[in-house]
């Protein structure tokens, strides 16, 4: 079975710095891996998926993630946040049957002036 | 494209009382998920439908849960003599026809509450 796990439960960055969120996975062919983010009381967003090809993708919001096979990662990059990226992030893997999505437990992301 | 609509946003009711939540994905959407999401958690996959078929349940949607689809449009979940360990936000979620990403996209969730 596919699981997901998202190391950090919260980060605290400063506005203007970079953003690395850690997402690896298990799973045991190509999987389909998803970042969705969800602000207080909402739903979630995606932000970026890959499922094929460029191993890098760009998402919504100046995000991008790295798919790398060989760390089963799958990791949420920007280069600048802003304090609106302050939310709950979650790293998904598209299940190895059906279509049910597998979700990490979330990483909280505070951004501070 | 108005997005995945659910009712209510909110629920507050006591243990041993039935509760039911709508779901209404995008349309042309035949494809409809419900999740559950407790406090400090990611969602967790309930059930999920093609059209009116329900194709996929987990082992969390217990007896006491019952999901409906019956026109291939709206969903339905019922949760029935309703427990403390019910309350959650319960999300569902929608996707397009022929996708092969599994790309689901959510609405804003029904917050259950059970005292």
């Amino acid at each position: 079975a596919q699981s997901v796990t998202q190391p950090d439960i919260h980060i605290t960055v400063s506005e203007g710095a970079s953003l690395e969120l850690r997402c690896n996975y298990s799973y045991g062919a190509t999987p389909y891996l998803f970042w969705y983010v969800q602000s207080p009381g909402q739903g979630l967003q995606l932000l970026l998926k890959y499922f094929s090809g460029d191993t890098l993708v760009q998402g919504i919001k100046g995000f991008e993630a790295e798919f790398k096979r060989s760390q089963s990662s799958f990791n949420l990059r920007k280069p600048s946040v802003h304090w609106s990226d302050a939310a709950e992030y979650f790293c998904a893997v598209g299940a190895d049957s059906g279509y049910a999505l597998n979700f990490g437990k979330g990483t909280s992301l505070l951004v501070t002036p | 494209d108005t997005g995945v609509s659910q009712d209510p946003r909110h629920k507050i009711t006591k243990r041993g009382q039935n509760v039911t939540f709508r779901c209404d994905p995008i349309s042309e959407h035949n494809r409809l998920y419900w999740y559950r999401q407790t406090l400090g958690q990611g969602p967790e996959f309930l059930t999920y439908f093609q059209n009116e078929a329900q194709l996929e349940k987990s082992r969390l949607l217990s007896d006491r849960f019952s999901a409906e689809r019956p026109k291939g449009s709206f969903s339905t979940l019922e949760i029935q003599r309703t427990e403390q360990g019910d309350s959650a936000m319960y999300l569902c979620a929608s996707s397009f026809p022929g996708q092969v990403s599994h790309e689901q996209y959510f609405g804003p969730g029904t917050r259950l509450t059970v005292t």
